[in-house]
């Protein structure tokens, strides 16, 4: 079975400060992965994708991920947090024999205070 | 502009009615899906269109009737409702159903309470 878990349910950062966000992924092979965005009141953006290829991968507004089979981790990381990036975070995997099924995590509501 | 538009944005139902979710896209995309969010759970995948041809259904009630009438639409038919249904359910779309390296995009969604 496929799985995705986000540990951290909430993070507060400070504006300015370095920003880590947590996924972990149970799948037997390579899945492909994703971060999407979910902003207050407004539908999911795509921030990543990962398929193949360089384990880190850059994304929209500054956010990196960097892939690791043998962790089994695609974790979301931003050298300097603004208080736009205020949202939930969901880190997604679809297994390339079922791509058109996403497997969501439960979603990392990320708060930046002053 | 949203390329994707779920209407209505909310909906509010009393149980054992019928209601409609109407979802279009504008991106020339050719598989559509369906997928919902509820209180405490993570999103969950429904249903999956090809060319308006059902791919993949994850639900298991078939109160959940998914309707294509034209490729760029795929509605929701949901009956007899329950207050269990309350969710946020966001259409998506994609190139093509295999993906090709796109990811699907996503929705603003519809806020359905059903009381």
């Amino acid at each position: 079975a496929q799985s995705v878990t986000q540990p951290d349910a909430r993070v507060t950062v400070s504006e300015g400060a370095s920003l880590q966000l947590r996924c972990k992924y149970s799948y037997s092979g390579t899945p492909y992965l994703f971060w999407y965005v979910q902003y207050p009141r407004q539908g999911l953006q795509l921030l990543l994708k990962y398929y193949s290829g360089d384990p880190v991968v850059q994304g929209v507004n500054g956010f990196e991920a960097e892939f690791s089979k043998s962790n089994s981790s695609f974790h979301l990381r931003k050298a300097s947090v603004h208080w736009s990036d205020s949202a939930v975070y969901f880190c997604v995997l679809s297994a390339p024999s079922s791509f058109s099924k996403l497997v969501f995590g439960q979603g990392t509501s990320l708060s930046v205070v002053p | 502009d949203p390329k994707i538009i779920q209407k209505p944005k909310y909906l509010v139902a009393v149980t054992g009615s019928e209601k409609i979710l109407i979802c279009e896209q504008y991106l020339g995309h050719n598989a559509m899906y369906w997928y919902r969010q509820s209180a405490k759970k993570p999103l969950e995948f429904m249903f999956s269109y090809s060319y308006q041809k059902l791919m993949d259904n994850q639900t298991a009630s078939s109160r959940f009737q998914p309707q294509s009438s034209k490729k760029n639409h795929l509605d929701l038919q949901i009956t007899a409702l329950k207050p269990d249904d309350s969710a946020t359910y966001f259409c998506a779309s994609s190139q093509d159903w295999q993906y090709n390296n796109q990811a699907p995009l996503f929705g603003e969604g519809t806020r359905l309470s059903v009381l």
